[in-house]
């Protein structure tokens, strides 16, 4: 069976600090990938998605990045985090475009 | 571009009561529709989805949702509510070959004993 890791599970930054949330997919190969913010009490803004190694698609602008470096890796990245960057970061995987998605347990991300 | 509303912030029902959940959509082609829960600090756990056929689907948990093309909805519903149904609900739309699925806001699900 498939399963989705994402860690930390909880991080705490001063604002102007880098990032590294790093997520995992294991029981499937070639999966699309995708990270997703949820700001408190709203729902899910996607951020990127990937369908390969090395492809990756930015839905909003923003001070933050997204790299695959391996098949079933995904990794958010930030070089100085702001305030506004605070929220709960979600990871997904799905087989393929338009069906189900599959969420990891998801980062708290706190920034102060 | 596709969108998703969820008219109830805060729904709460006694446990036994039946629940229906609100979701409309906007899509210009064929939705594909999801209905997702969430419990708090948690990630989503996918209810139930449709693709095509059977306008009327089965989920886990006893979860049941219909598509209504010419009111553009996907309601979902449960005979009876229990305690452990409380957690907030989230209705996305998609699409073949789209990647950007969409989210609604999202129901928080309150259960009185």
């Amino acid at each position: 069976s498939q399963t989705i890791h994402q860690w930390p599970a909880t991080l705490v930054q001063p604002v102007g600090s880098p990032l590294s949330l790093e997520c995992t997919v294991e029981g499937t190969s070639n999966p699309n990938l995708y990270w997703y913010r949820q700001a408190a009490g709203r729902g899910l803004q996607l951020l990127f998605y990937s369908v390969g190694i090395g492809q990756i698609s930015s839905e909003v602008p923003q001070n933050l990045s997204a790299s695959r470096p391996q098949d079933r890796q995904f990794i958010l990245s930030s070089k100085k985090l702001l305030l506004s960057d605070s929220g709960f970061y979600l990871c997904a995987w799905s087989h393929a475009a338009g069906t189900e998605q599959f969420f990891g347990p998801g980062t708290r991300l706190t920034v102060l | 571009a596709q969108s998703v509303t969820q008219p109830d912030i805060h729904i709460t029902v006694s446990e036994g009561a039946s629940l229906e959940l609100r979701c409309n959509y906007s899509y210009g082609a064929t939705p594909y529709l999801f209905w997702y829960v969430q419990s708090p600090g948690q990630g989503l756990q996918l209810l139930l989805k449709y693709f095509s056929g059977d306008t009327l689907v089965q989920g886990i948990k006893g979860f049941e949702a219909e598509f209504k093309r010419s009111q553009s909805s996907f309601n979902l519903r449960k005979p009876s509510v229990h305690w452990s149904d409380a957690a907030e609900y989230f209705c996305a739309v998609g699409g073949r070959n789209n990647n950007d699925m969409r989210f609604g806001a999202g129901t928080r699900l309150t259960v009185k004993p």
